[in-house]
């Protein structure tokens, strides 16, 4: 199947810092998908993507659709300590009767 | 509109033992996913239905696993004859008919550990 790399696998931040991470794939995709995951909690949707190049903001969080359409990225601005989390990226395959997720990035950030 | 809820949050077995996870995705979402997600890991999945059909399984998916979604609407997980493997969280998504931009969302899972 597909593999999603992520990067970082974690980062340890100062508040206030801007945060940035990336997601690859040896694939092409359609659609990326970044959620965000609390401990023994189900991820949430942040942003989506539907065309490539395409940049899209959600409040301090922008993500990006790569040109090649193998690759996304996303950026916390000025964070906070409520951003601690592990992000996921996620794309789906080509009939989205399956959605395939990287190993997540972890963000700590001190206070 | 209500998100997509589990039941039960947590689960403790004991191997061997069937248990049984139900999903309710958000009203009128047609589509539904199962995903298992382990430590330190992305989400896996594991099968999709649209409305009550059972349209992809993963190889993740052994003959102990069953998933059924009678109505098209709520959908069960079973595994049969639990092994200490089997602990992970189990996730289930919901997705609206296809349209041009996809989206997908989550339930808050149910933790299974088989002791």
């Amino acid at each position: 199947g597909q593999q999603l790399n992520q990067s970082p696998q974690s980062m340890f931040i100062q508040e206030g810092e801007d945060v940035s991470m990336n997601c690859t794939s040896s694939s092409i995709f359609n659609t990326w998908l970044w959620y965000k995951q609390d401990p023994g909690e189900g991820p949430v949707l942040l942003i989506a993507l539907y065309k490539a190049g395409e940049l899209t903001s959600n409040g301090r969080l922008t993500a990006q659709f790569g040109i090649t359409r193998k690759d996304s990225f996303l950026n916390i601005s000025a964070s906070i300590p409520s951003d601690v989390g592990i992000y996921f990226c996620a794309g789906p395959n080509f009939t989205f009767n399956k959605f395939y997720f990287g190993s997540g990035t972890k963000l700590n950030v001190k206070p | 509109d209500t998100g997509v809820s589990q039941d039960p949050r947590h689960k403790i077995t004991k191997r061997g033992q069937n248990v049984t996870f139900r999903c309710d995705p958000i009203s009128e979402h047609n589509r539904l996913y199962w995903y298992r997600q382990t430590l330190g890991q992305g989400p896996e999945f594991l099968t999709y239905f649209q409305n009550e059909a059972q349209l992809e399984k993963s190889r993740l998916l052994s003959d102990r696993f069953s998933a059924e979604r009678p109505k098209g609407s709520f959908s069960t997980l079973e595994i049969q004859r639990t092994e200490q493997g089997d602990s992970a969280m189990y996730l289930c998504a919901s997705s609206p008919r296809r349209q041009a931009q996809e989206t997908q969302y989550f339930g808050p899972g149910t933790r299974l550990l088989v002791l």
